[in-house]
């Protein structure tokens, strides 16, 4: 069965451009979450969907960060337009069941974006 | 506020040693759980191993164990005998277990270098 995979595994953008990253999780996972890691520091949660919906979008940083996911199945983040503090590896982890207390996140390979 | 403190930024050993990383937690929550991942070169987080809070029995896997220990907030993980596939980046992480706090909350990371 296929992992996490995440698209593309790296982008180099210009200050000001806009950028799309996207992620598709698990095959018939409800759960999907976005976390960013800027150099040298935590990995920070930024939103999380059940199916369509955003759940929770308190990591986002603010509203240059766009995040969908259509259908309940991909989801992209686009980032637009793009800061030089935006650079860092963007992970996206899926997860089973909606509505139950835990489950465990599964990571994709992070997206690493640099904003010049 | 729940927070996770690994303060060992880099550790550097010779194969066949021990080695301890640290993980300090903070939560006011009464239930939650405790993780740590693994980053390898290739950059996807990698599930090692979730601990409920209720159960503060230590674990071991092969040469790795963990030991949880809710009196001082820490959920410390030891390689024995390590080997050069060890050498990744080793996140503790916490969450909360209803239904719309699962997110994971990082710290920082400790990158292991085993040399051989």
């Amino acid at each position: 069965e296929a992992g996490v995979t995440q698209f593309p595994s790296h982008s180099v953008i210009e200050k000001g451009q806009t950028v799309t990253l996207r992620c598709d999780p698990i095959s018939g996972h409800d759960n999907l979450y976005w976390y960013r890691r800027v150099m040298g520091k935590e990995i920070k949660f930024l939103l999380h969907f059940v199916k369509e919906s955003k759940q929770d979008e308190s990591g986002m940083p603010n509203n240059r960060f766009l995040a969908e996911r259509t259908g309940g199945t991909y989801s992209t983040l686009k980032v637009q337009p793009a800061e030089l503090e935006d650079s860092g590896v963007y992970f996206c982890a899926s997860s089973q069941f909606a509505g139950v207390s835990y489950n465990e996140q599964f990571f994709g390979p992070g997206t690493r974006l640099t904003v010049l | 506020a729940q927070k996770v403190t690994q303060a060992q930024t880099e550790i550097s050993v010779v194969e066949k040693e021990d080695v301890t990383l640290d993980c300090v937690y903070e939560t006011r929550d009464t239930t939650y759980y405790l993780f740590w991942y693994k980053q390898p070169p290739s950059g996807e987080l990698v599930f090692l191993i979730r601990r409920n809070s209720f159960d503060e029995q230590n674990e071991i896997s092969g040469r790795y164990s963990w030991n949880f220990q809710k009196s001082t907030s820490s959920f410390n993980f030891t390689i024995t005998a390590s080997q050069v596939v060890d050498s990744a980046v080793y996140f503790c992480a916490l969450s909360g277990v209803s239904y719309n706090t699962d997110k994971l909350i990082f710290g920082t990371g400790t990158r292991l270098q085993v040399f051989p």
